[in-house]
This record gives C-alpha cells, structure tokens and sequence, in this order.
C-alpha cells in the first residue's frame, strides 16, 4: 500500500539552529499538508500545500516556518531558528485529488524533533 | 472561539461490546468530518470521512453519524477487539480545507 515517507525519524537540534524536516507524499496525491503534535497533547495544523502554494496556514506557522516542494516528489517544512517549544512529533499527511470531501489524508510516521 | 471535545480521555470496555466515542464542537460550521485512529508514536491512520450533508456512515464493524444541529458526531465499533485498543481521534474540516482535531478518546478493549 502507497505510504508517506518521513525523514529523519529522529531529529536533536541545538535552539537557534535551523531543521529541515523531509516528506515524500504518496505519487499521485496533490494536497499536501504539516502537522504537529507536542508530547501528550492533540494533532495541531500548520500548513495545507497545492498547486506550489500554501493555501491555508494557521496562527503557529509563523516566520520562522517555511515550506517547499522543490522537485516532483519532496515536500520540506523548514524552521528557521528552532525553539525549545518546537520540539513536537511533525507529520506530514497528503491527499488525492478527488474532490475536497472525498477522502481522508494519509499520514506519515512521523519526525521527532527534539531542541535542547 | 472554535472548540471540539471528544468523550472522556479514556474508555474501557470488555471485548465483544459495542465502543461508543462522542465528538462534540461548538463555533465552526465543518464542510466534513473525518475519524482518524492513532496508536502510540504513529501517525493518524485514517477511518471514516462523513459530509455535513449525510448523517451515518459505516465501514465493516464501523459506523459514524453526523449532526450537524447538535453539532455532535458519534463513533461506534462493534463486536470490540483488543486490537481495537488506540486513540481515537475527530477532525473537523472547513471549506478551505483546514483541519482541527480534538484531543482523542483513548479506548482499551480487555478480553
């Protein structure tokens, strides 16, 4: 079965630092979206992606947040200066293009960021 | 402002009975709705997706309603297996396609 791709699966970054985060959504999917989820806590949304753009971003996708598709398969969540409040599990989910109710998103597995 | 609240944080019940997960929203108008299930350190795994126009949806031992006047959704599984132990997850999607998620509803089915 078709699945999204997540690297690293495990990223310890020093605060300050910049982390690219590393997602390969399923081939023929055109929605692309980034998630977080702090320990403990519930699944929030950052950023929804089409057509080389972001279509819809919410109030924690700040400045420091950036994202890309620089070829025809990766799709990257950039944090520029990290901070000890980013550290999260990242998902990154995409869906097909079938309409906007037509499916659910898959999700990845997964990248833990940890910022000391 | 918009808030969702699924059912206690946790649900316990005995292998065989029917799992009852309750979504509650207040101040958003959701194009649709979708269940996720998520185990521990996984991502959401994708369940049901039922539209704000349609009031049950059932997939094999699953089955969702939707109303959108008590801007409730309930979640059922039947014939419950411990397989089934997960957090059960509500989303809610808006017309522009962003999504907001509840907290989750931990079940444990014993055997």
């Amino acid at each position: 079965e078709p699945e999204v791709t997540q690297t690293p699966s495990h990223q310890v970054t020093q605060m300050g630092q910049e982390v690219i985060l590393r997602c390969v959504p399923i081939s023929n999917h055109l929605y692309f979206y980034w998630y977080r989820q702090i320990l403990g806590q519930k699944v929030e949304f950052l950023v929804s992606f089409y057509n080389n753009e972001i279509s819809e971003k919410s109030e924690i996708f700040d400045d420091q947040f950036s994202v890309e598709r620089p070829d025809g398969s990766n799709f990257t969540l950039k944090i520029r200066s990290t901070k000890l409040e980013d550290s999260a599990m990242y998902f990154c989910a995409s869906r097909e293009d079938r309409g906007p109710t037509s499916d659910g998103y898959t999700f990845g597995s997964g990248t833990r960021l940890t910022v000391v | 402002s918009q808030k969702i609240e699924q059912n206690s944080e946790a649900l316990n019940i005995q292998e065989g009975k029917t799992a009852t997960l309750t979504c509650n929203y207040t101040n958003y108008s959701p194009a649709y709705l979708q269940w996720y299930r998520q185990d521990p350190g996984r991502g959401p795994v994708f369940l049901l997706l039922i539209r704000e126009n349609e009031k049950e949806k059932r997939k094999e031992r699953l089955k969702v309603t939707f109303d959108t006047t008590l801007k409730q959704s309930l979640f059922h599984i039947t014939a419950s297996q411990p397989a089934d132990s997960a957090t059960y997850l509500c989303a809610l999607i808006s017309n522009a396609g962003k999504s907001t998620f509840g907290d989750g509803t931990t079940l444990t089915v014993k055997p």
